[in-house]
């Protein structure tokens, strides 16, 4: 069971462009939902989180989007860079004891010169 | 502050035998989690520890068994192992209080023949 599903799989995207990675939720208990970041052979380290209790949060060139009622966020690379090119990753998690993290597929990113 | 420190980074194993692969952290984190990640499934959570002495099962435990005598080491041990254990393990930690922002070590790269 799949309760954080994530897409698209792979993705390529030109210099400067815009990259959009989407994923859904199914359990309403979720409250944080970090992106995390992938390099090869490292491991993954959080790029940026929000909480159901906004919309939208930037950092950077790095934006969440978040739709609470369609149990949906996504993260928008804006001007999008060669060094950004790595593996996404979006998470959920519930409560503050547990912190145990629920994660998408995976998307492979590929910013092309 | 080295982080968390995972060893060894890449392991060989025949079917049945067993091994431990070891994780340190030095942030002083009470949380502390074992997640394998495999092609197309993203990072799944094996088991985890809230403080020295206590520990649970995540969402694929069996053929894994962990211990947490001290805050600083979480070892997770593979009692007999499988091919279908055949992934990269990360080991990761955060503090119980604030933004649940998980610190992941570099991997440990298994393979079982």
């Amino acid at each position: 069971q799949q309760q954080v599903k994530q897409s698209p799989q792979s993705l390529i995207v030109q210099k400067g462009g815009i990259s959009i990675i989407n994923c859904a939720y199914e359990n309403t208990a979720f409250d944080y939902f970090p992106w995390y970041q992938q390099f090869p052979g490292k491991g993954p380290a959080l790029l940026i989180a929000i909480r159901p209790d906004v919309s939208e949060k930037k950092e950077g060139r790095f934006t969440i989007s978040f739709n609470k009622s369609a149990k949906q966020f996504s993260l928008h690379i804006m001007d999008s860079q060669p060094g950004d090119s790595a593996t996404y990753f979006c998470a959920a998690s519930m409560g503050t004891g547990r912190r145990a993290l629920t994660f998408g597929s995976g998307t492979r990113l590929q910013v092309q010169p | 502050n080295a982080g968390v420190t995972q060893t060894p980074k890449f392991q060989v194993l025949k079917t049945g035998q067993s091994m431990t692969l070891q994780c340190a952290q030095d942030m002083n984190h009470e949380y502390m989690s074992w997640y394998r990640q495999d092609p197309g499934m993203g990072l799944r959570l094996i088991h985890y520890s809230v403080g020295a002495g206590i520990t649970d099962q995540g969402e694929v435990p069996n053929g894994y068994n962990v211990s947490r005598s001290t805050t600083e080491d979480f070892p997770l041990r593979l009692l007999s192992a499988a091919p279908s254990q055949t992934s990269v393990y990360f080991c990761a930690s955060s503090s119980p209080g604030g933004p649940n922002e998980q610190f992941f070590g570099p991997g440990t790269r298994l393979t079982v023949l």
